[in-house]
């Protein structure tokens, strides 16, 4: 089976710019939650979501947004694109929505914001 | 707000020997879980064991256990006979627990990370 799978993986953009990355979650998981993980760091918490609805945000301004599709896969969009953004962005799947539930992670989306 | 501090930066443990990865965290809740994650070069973040708060045993994946101490909020991982394949980046987590309710709910608070190289 396959397993969580991101789009694109590298990407660079310029300032201002926006961008739109992309997770499909391991078949049967319904729920997905974003990561941001700047170099050197643990990753941060942007965004849960589980049967289309947001579940949980973490502390990120409203440049980042995301939703989740009927079939589950989900897009993260960021606008206004700042160098700090420049991070590894992981995209992570569950069964459900219980906090017990194993994540599994992908390998991310590279973004270098120049 | 919950935090995670592994205060080992980097460690390094000769193979087939035990090395033991240190991870305290600091919360008011009492129904979370805490889990280990490993990050090798691919970036993937894999499942290494997690633990829920309310259970007194400790969790064990084959060469892989944790020892936590609930009261000192403490929860340290242990590698036995270490192999190459585990070099990586390891990573200390807590999920907050149904009762924290709002926006916090599913999210992984992540600590800073602990390099671990293996020696052959």
């Amino acid at each position: 089976d396959a397993g969580v799978t991101q789009s694109p993986t590298h990407l660079i953009k310029t300032r201002g710019q926006q961008v739109t990355l992309r997770c499909s979650p391991i078949s049967g998981h319904k729920s997905v939650s974003w990561y941001q993980q700047v170099l050197g760091q643990g990753p941060q918490f942007i965004f849960q979501y589980y049967e289309k609805e947001e579940r949980g945000r973490g502390n990120f301004p409203d440049r980042f947004s995301a939703r989740q599709f009927p079939n589950y896969s989900s897009e993260l969009n960021v606008n206004a694109l700042l160098l700090g953004d420049s991070a590894l962005y992981l995209c992570a799947s569950s069964l459900d929505w219980g906090i017990g539930e194993k994540l599994f992670f992908g390998s991310g989306t590279q973004l270098s914001v120049l | 707000a919950q935090t995670v501090t592994q205060s080992q930066p980097e460690m390094s443990v000769q193979e087939a020997e035990t090395v033991t990865l240190s991870c305290t965290y600091d919360t008011s809740e009492s129904d979370y879980y805490l889990f280990w994650y490993k990050q090798p070069p691919s970036r993937q973040m894999i499942l290494v064991i997690r633990q829920e708060a309310y259970k007194q045993q400790n969790a064990t994946e084959n060469r892989f256990s944790v020892n936590f101490q609930k009261a000192a909020k403490s929860f340290s991982l242990k590698i036995s006979d270490s192999q190459l394949g585990d070099a990586a980046m390891y990573f200390c987590a807590y999920r907050s627990g149904i009762n924290a309710g709002g926006t916090s709910y599913g999210k992984l608070t992540f600590g800073q990370g602990t390099i671990l190289t293996v020696h052959p």
